[in-house]
């Protein structure tokens, strides 16, 4: 099945040591996001690629990056993660189609990964 | 900008009751409307969406309505099971004009506990 990949679904970092969270897709879709949540709280979008092309949410700390090095996958890296950043990190992807522009285009979510800083 | 608005919970029900979740939204012209759940330790899975006024949606027995005139996408279910206990997100994604990523507005989620 077509789906939407997140290793690892747990992952344990100490405070300010370097964390990469993977997400890979089979659904060849052009754009992919990360969106942070915390407690059950709504999702909030960090950034999100649309192609190569890299579109970051003003609000973003500086202290999260991301690498998409191809289509099937992207990286969420946390540069010096502090107690504030332990959350679930959910990787979702759409497709935007040039040729026929639909009034919406739906999110695919992968099951997220939960970091804990210790 | 956009907003989306729902009932906060959590919302206790006994198994077989009708579920209601209120959602409305702010938003300029016809966005699309969407139900997530999310069931303990999870993703968000879509569980129903709608793309114009008066569209229905329904999946799994939940139905959900596009009114334009209120700006509202309750969403219903006349007889809930234990197994739907989860949080449910209200969400809305803008009109495209132009092949791009979008970014989904989604409500504060509406957490249901069904009891046996």
């Amino acid at each position: 099945d077509a789906m939407v990949i997140q290793n690892p679904r747990y992952q344990v970092t100490q405070f300010g040591k370097p964390v990469t969270l993977s997400c890979s897709q089979t659904l060849n879709h052009n754009v992919m996001y990360w969106y942070q949540q915390k407690s059950s709280q709504a999702p909030k979008l960090l950034f999100h690629y649309y192609d190569k092309d890299f579109n970051n949410e003003a609000d973003t700390p500086d202290n999260f990056q991301s690498r998409r090095p191809n289509t099937s996958f992207c990286f969420l890296d946390i540069r010096s993660p502090g107690l504030g950043d332990a959350a679930m990190y959910l990787c979702a992807t759409s497709r935007a189609n040039l040729v026929a522009l639909s009034s919406y285009n739906e999110q695919f979510f992968g099951p997220g990964t939960r970091l804990t800083v210790l | 900008g956009n907003s989306v608005t729902q009932m906060e919970g959590p919302v206790t029900l006994s198994e077989e009751a009708f579920l209601t979740i209120n959602c409305t939204y702010t938003a300029t012209g016809y966005p699309s409307l969407f139900w997530y759940v999310q069931y303990p330790g999870e993703g968000l899975q879509l569980l129903l969406k709608a793309t114009k006024a008066d569209d229905k949606g329904s999946n799994k027995g939940f139905e959900a309505t596009y009114r334009k005139e209120t700006t509202s996408f309750h969403l219903e279910k006349g007889s809930v099971q234990v197994s739907d206990s989860a949080v449910y997100f209200c969400a809305l994604s803008p009109i495209m004009i132009k092949a791009a990523g979008n970014k989904l507005t989604f409500g504060g989620g509406t957490r249901v506990l069904v009891k046996p």
